[in-house]
């Protein structure tokens, strides 16, 4: 079975903090994705990557950027965190076809 | 832009029927669905791609209208285990970017 494992499930960050989330992947997966998810808005797309070193601008990158140094690992970072940040966060990833996502990470910016 | 789910939330007895909609303002190359349970990531069920090709849970059954920009995911015989919000994600581009809908809330009972 795929896993990603995303490196924390809870995080509370103070405003102005940089914080990086991690994300692991087991499988070799080309594709790799950052969601956040809020209620009622469904999961919103922040970056994605299709290969080392490579990165795209999803629907909502204000005040996020990404690193992805090895296949397996994709990093999310907020640069200054707000609270407008606090979310859960979800990581996936796919080669072709269906994504597997992480547990997530409920960060609270306080 | 977000595909529309429709309805939002449903309530079910057990053995009933269910139908998920999803519909796209744009073009779409392919449907993906997933069911999240509470506090759990979302799980990938199915794909449906253009030219008629689907690959997945093979409980679950769906549709895609390419004419239509649209897809529906049947729920025959519900049992509790369906409960969850129902995700569905197009992709509309080039490669394997998925934007996701705002979920319909599914709780079976008995």
């Amino acid at each position: 079975d795929v896993k990603v494992t995303q490196s924390s499930r809870y995080l509370v960050k103070r405003t102005g903090e940089k914080v990086f989330l991690e994300c692991v992947q087991d499988m070799d997966h080309e594709n790799m994705f950052w969601y956040r998810q809020d209620p009622g808005l469904g999961l919103r797309l922040i970056y994605f990557s299709y290969d080392v070193k490579m990165k795209e601008k999803g629907d909502i990158p204000e005040g996020y950027s990404v690193s992805r140094e090895k296949k397996e690992r994709f990093s999310l970072i907020l640069e200054s965190a707000s609270t407008n940040q606090t979310s859960m966060y979800l990581c996936a990833s796919s080669r072709t076809d269906g994504y597997t996502f992480g547990s997530g990470t409920r960060l609270t910016v306080v | 832009q977000q595909p529309v789910q429709s309805p939002q939330a449903v309530i079910l007895r057990e053995g009933e029927d269910a139908v998920i909609n999803c519909s796209s303002s744009k073009a779409l190359y392919s449907v993906h669905w997933y069911r999240q349970k509470h506090g759990e990531a979302p799980v990938f069920l199915m794909i449906l791609l253009k030219g008629g090709e689907q690959k997945g849970h093979e409980k679950i059954s769906a549709s895609f209208n390419e004419k239509k920009q649209q897809s529906s995911l049947y729920l025959t015989a519900s049992q509790l285990s369906y409960s969850g919000t129902y995700f569905c994600g197009t992709v509309t581009g080039g490669g394997n970017k998925l934007t996701f809908g705002t979920g319909t809330q599914l709780k079976v009972e008995l």
